[in-house]
């Protein structure tokens, strides 16, 4: 069965850092697409960045270029989302996603506030 | 970017009955391989998102016939054609075709009259 456990998220203040984390089982991690889609509170979802299965490539959204850096590590199943320079708008429940789509985690909620 | 519109954005439904919902592309999402990438998502009250239907018309493992998916270029068209309790929360479509960004339509909420 496919799992993806995100962890990490809490609250910070704007500027501030977090990074999140999403472990992956039930499949072989190194073979796919993985993705972080957002949603804020009582909003719709939005697409953040992807990594292709062996990190030579990664997309951002617009919004986060600069500020957010995916990654993985293929050997520990893992995939992360380095957050910088936080914003209020950035608060929202993250989720970790297989291609995009496929498959989703239950999401980890930032909160940035002061 | 492709920008994706839903109609409606709110929906009650009477039990039993069928439900459809619109999504429009700014843009085609015919690919150069001739795939078209619209996914829609179902995301129940409290839950993740869960994928529903892939490529137009693909239903997902363990999605219920009464889901089908349709549509073509710009023009795509969810329907539920009966609707049950469990079908209540906020479905949205997708686009995969012209990435990065991926994006995603403002949702259509489903719930019972």
């Amino acid at each position: 069965e496919v799992q993806l456990v995100e962890s990490g998220g809490g609250l910070v203040q704007p500027g501030g850092s977090l990074r999140l984390s999403c472990a992956a089982s039930g499949f072989t991690f190194s073979s796919y697409w993985m993705s972080w889609v957002r949603q804020a509170p009582g909003k719709g979802l939005e697409w953040v960045a992807n990594i292709k299965q062996d990190g030579s490539e990664k997309y951002y959204v617009d919004s986060v270029k600069g500020r957010f850096t995916i990654s993985r590590d293929n050997a520990k199943n893992s995939l992360y989302l380095q957050m910088n320079s936080l914003r209020a708008e950035d608060t929202a429940v993250y989720y970790c996603a297989r291609e995009v789509s496929d498959h989703w985690g239950q999401g980890t909620m930032v909160t940035v506030s002061s | 970017d492709v920008v994706m519109t839903q109609s409606p954005l709110s929906l009650p439904v009477t039990l039993g009955q069928p439900a459809s919902i619109s999504c429009r592309s700014s843009q085609s999402l015919v690919y150069s391989d001739g795939n078209t990438y619209l996914n829609w998502f179902q995301q129940r009250p409290g839950q993740s998102p869960r994928r529903l239907i892939y490529k137009v018309s693909n239903r997902d493992s363990g999605v219920p016939d009464r889901f089908s998916g349709s549509g073509s270029g710009t023009d795509f068209t969810l329907k539920i054609s009966r609707v049950e309790a469990e079908d209540v929360g906020v479905y949205y479509c997708m686009q995969g075709t012209h990435w990065p960004p991926f994006t995603f339509g403002p949702g259509t909420k489903v719930d019972i009259k």
